[in-house]
This record gives structure tokens, C-alpha cells and sequence, in this order.
């Protein structure tokens, strides 16, 4: 089946240590996404991709870094200089020009820093 | 700053009833606003959509409707069902393309 897979679910790591998130798609989409949830905020963006090897900022990209080696994986790293780390992280995809509402969403990782 | 509000955090209501979500934005430039449905444990899913040249869209139970002078918009589900259980954010697509979340209401079907 056709889809995102996220892993792990959930994810426990001390402070100070950085963290890769892992984002798997199999839908032959050129687009990624990586968004962040918080309680009582709705999902803000942290990094996106267009196309292999090439990706930019989103509105929270401070502490976060990226790599897209390959056009189905978009792994997200979360390292120590992020000062708020503890949160559920989505990742999506969608169609390269594509309207934006073809976004799909992975189940989601949620992360604790202990 | 949030350019999409969804200030009820919560909703309950009684099977067969209607359920009616708000959401109300900042930014008059926005164009294009969406709906997404999520429950627990998995990424939120498209619901319905709607372009500001629109002032409804309906798609089976679901219906978005569009007041832009108030900046403000709302999905109506009727007859509501305790599968329509879940988180529901609104979504709205801004000038460079991307989309901007609100908090999300988090919806309950009673029997």
C-alpha cells in the first residue's frame, strides 16, 4: 500500500542529545514536509522539500536540520540547540505544483527530552 | 503570531445533531482554506476545501462556509456520527504557498 511511515512512534532522548526523526514515503511524491504540534497550536512548519537535494526553511527551523539524499526519505534531526524539543512531529508529502491540499500526513512521531 | 484562530478547543454534541466548527483568520490575503481531520495516533487527512471566491462548498455531511468580510469561516457536519470523533484543524494557504494551521477543535459525538 501506497503511503507515509514514520518511526519510531514514540521517541525518548536525553537533553543534549541530538535526535533523527525518520520519514518514509513510498507515493512517488517530489514534495516533503516536516511539521511540528503543540499543544493548543496548530501544526507550524519546520523545514520542506521540493525536490531531491534541495529543501528550505519553514516558520520554526531554529535546532532543526534536514537532509533529502533521496526522493523518498526527508529525515529530520533535532539537535541540541533546540530549546523546546518535547513535541509530536508530523511529516507529509505531496505532488511537486501541486495544490496544497494533496498534502498526506504520516502517523506521526512523538518526542520526549527527558 | 497565529494567523488562524480556532478559539473553542472543544465541541460535544449529540449524534444526529449538527456540529459547527469556527475558525477565524488575520491575513486578508489569504485564498484558499481547507479542513483536516485527525484522530488520535495518526496524521490529520483532508476533509474539504474551499476558495475565497466561494462563499460555500459542500461535500456529503460536510459543509465549509466562507464570510470574507468577517475573515471567518465554518464547517457544518449533519447529521453528526461518532465516527466525525476527532481533532479538526483549519488550514489556510498563504502568500508563499504554505499552509497555516489553526490549534484545532477536538469534536465528541455522544450517543
Amino acid at each position: 500500500d501506497g503511503g507515509i511511515t514514520q518511526s519510531p512512534k514514540y521517541l525518548f532522548r536525553k537533553e543534549g542529545q541530538n535526535v533523527t526523526l525518520s520519514c518514509e514515503q513510498n507515493l512517488n511524491h517530489d514534495a516533503m514536509y516536516w511539521y511540528r504540534q503543540d499543544p493548543g497550536q496548530g501544526l507550524r512548519l519546520i523545514y520542506y522539500s521540493q525536490i531531491v537535494n534541495d529543501f528550505q526553511k519553514g516558520d520554526i527551523a531554529e535546532g532543526y536540520s534536514v537532509s533529502r539524499e533521496k526522493k523518498e526519505s526527508f529525515p529530520l534531526t533535532v539537535t541540541s540547540a533546540q530549546k523546546n524539543p518535547t513535541a509530536f512531529y508530523l511529516c507529509a508529502s505531496s505532488k511537486a505544483g501541486g495544490p496544497l491540499y494533496e498534502q498526506f500526513f504520516g502517523p506521526g512521531t512523538r518526542l520526549t527530552v527527558l | 503570531d497565529q494567523q488562524v484562530k480556532q478559539n473553542s478547543p472543544s465541541l460535544s454534541v449529540q449524534e444526529g445533531r449538527i456540529s459547527i466548527l469556527n475558525c477565524d483568520y488575520t491575513n486578508s490575503m489569504f485564498d484558499y482554506f481547507l479542513w483536516y481531520k485527525k484522530y488520535p495516533a495518526e496524521g490529520p487527512t483532508f476533509l474539504i476545501s474551499i476558495s475565497s471566491i466561494k462563499d460555500k462548498n459542500e461535500d456529503g455531511r460536510f459543509t465549509v462556509f466562507l464570510n470574507k468580510s468577517a475573515k471567518h469561516l465554518s464547517l457544518h457536519i449533519v447529521p453528526s456520527q461518532p465516527g466525525d470523533s476527532a481533532v479538526y484543524f483549519c488550514a489556510a494557504i498563504d502568500s508563499w504557498g504554505k499552509l497555516q494551521f489553526g490549534a484545532g477543535t477536538q469534536v465528541v459525538v455522544t450517543p
